[in-house]
């Protein structure tokens, strides 16, 4: 089956540093990997869609100056939170695409900035 | 603009009773939809996809243009169906993102 792991499961930051989140998708090439945000009892919520090779498509409200997104190769995705704040905390998760097929999903990174 | 509703945020039942969770969208085009479990502690993983019309764990479910739903049915619920469970959409837009529902969750009591 499809697999794909992020890492780091849990980071604790505190404000004003940058984090950086892995996605990569284990055993198939992603085309597309996309970030979602999720917050306590709340659904997902698209952050952005990366191709690999090109720049990130960003959904409304989301900052690409603070959510940075790379997709360099067609196995790995990143999303460095810049400068984060309280506000950034959250439940970040990955998901990767061959083609047209199905979402495959991450198992989500917890952050919690201080 | 692509939405989805389930308007139910809890569902709670006992076992081997029936399980309906409702969706409905909103979407303009022809639109995909899926249904997408989350059990404790584990990832997001997908369910079914309405234009396979197969049956996962005996849940089916049927898109229904008319009234623009996709609910998620089962004739007798199991304790191991307890988990998150998100509908979501996806139009013939560029990338073919996902658009999620709010999520009902579900309890199956003994």
């Amino acid at each position: 089956g499809a697999v794909v792991s992020q890492h780091p499961s849990w980071v604790i930051c505190k404000s004003g540093t940058s984090v950086k989140i892995e996605c990569r998708s284990l055993d198939f090439q992603a085309t597309t990997m996309f970030w979602y945000r999720q917050f306590p009892k709340q659904s997902l919520m698209l952050m952005a869609t990366s191709n690999e090779g090109s720049k990130a498509t960003y959904e409304q409200g989301v900052e690409k100056d603070k959510f940075l997104i790379n997709h360099a190769s067609l196995t790995l995705s990143t999303l460095t939170v810049t400068s984060a704040h309280p506000e950034d905390s959250s439940f970040y998760i990955c998901s990767a695409r061959r083609g047209q097929q199905t979402q495959y999903f991450g198992p989500g990174t917890r952050l919690l900035v201080l | 603009a692509q939405r989805v509703t389930q308007p139910e945020k809890l569902l709670s039942v006992f076992k081997g009773a029936p399980v309906e969770l409702k969706c409905n969208y909103s979407y303009s085009g022809s639109p995909e939809l899926f249904w997408y479990v989350q059990y404790s502690r584990q990832r997001l993983q997908l369910l079914l996809r309405h234009i396979s019309r197969e049956s996962i764990k005996g849940f089916t479910a049927d898109l229904n243009k008319g009234e623009t739903s996709f609910h998620l049915k089962k004739p007798f619920a199991q304790e191991e169906d307890s988990a998150m469970y998100y509908c979501a959409l996806s139009g013939n837009n560029a990338g073919n993102m996902l658009t999620f529902g709010g999520g009902t969750r579900l309890m199956v009591k003994p």
